[in-house]
């Protein structure tokens, strides 16, 4: 399997522009997740869909952030305007439902580093 | 709220030597508590995990010790490699809960010769 795929690995922006973030998830996996990365506050999770539904969006920053999910084999991240703040490295991770006795491992993807100018 | 609190923030350790990374944990309802391990560039990968029934899990070199009354755990790294320098993650979940996973803050290891 080639693991979660996330588009693109870099972006670079200004400030006010459009950005959009790409993640194919494992095929078979029906938990998807948008973690972002920084140093000051670590792995902080946005927003998870399960079937494609979403479940809990209360990471999400504000509303200049949406996220969708069409199918199972695609998500995106959307963050419209950006802003200087929202530099980070965002990470997709997908996972398959936990058993009763196991919670499903989570599968992150290489990430896409944005920088806002 | 910061839920799962993690330190140290960097560690550096001698090569052979023994790292030792802390949690501690608020919400009482977390039954799962995997460790992840992070190298430049990549994303996070489960490394070990371990539910609150046992106090002690190991696999290879690494250990997690818990302690249930104090709500804490670590990672013990035994025989530290300079192939373990990368940045260690615990977090914390709720079985039935969507497999979400709240991470601690990161500690960045090196391991030097």
């Amino acid at each position: 399997d080639a693991g979660v795929i996330q588009s693109p690995r870099h972006e670079v922006t200004e400030m006010g522009q459009e950005v959009t973030l790409r993640c194919k998830p494992i095929s078979g996996h029906d938990y998807l997740f948008w973690y972002r990365q920084t140093m000051m506050r670590g792995l902080e999770l946005l927003i998870y869909f399960n079937n494609n539904v979403p479940i809990d969006d209360s990471g999400m920053p504000e509303d200049r952030f949406s996220a969708k999910m069409p199918n199972a084999s695609f998500s995106t991240l959307k963050i419209q305007p950006s802003e200087p703040r929202d530099s980070a490295v965002y990470f997709c991770a997908s996972s398959r439902a936990g058993l009763a006795e196991n919670t499903g491992e989570l599968f992150f993807g290489e990430g896409s580093r944005l920088t806002v100018l | 709220q910061q839920q799962v609190k993690q330190s140290p923030q960097s560690l550096i350790v001698q090569k052979g030597g023994i790292s030792i990374i802390n949690c501690a944990y608020e919400n009482t309802a977390f039954d799962y508590f995997p460790w992840y391990q992070q190298f430049p560039g990549k994303g996070p990968a489960l490394l070990i995990a371990i539910r609150p029934d046992v106090s002690e899990k190991k696999e290879g070199r690494f250990t997690i010790s818990f302690n249930k009354s104090a709500k804490q755990f670590s990672l013990h790294i035994m025989d530290s490699q300079p192939g373990d320098s990368a940045t260690y993650f615990c977090a914390a979940s709720i079985t039935g809960g969507g497999n979400k996973l709240t991470f601690g803050t990161g500690t960045q290891l090196k391991v030097e010769l």
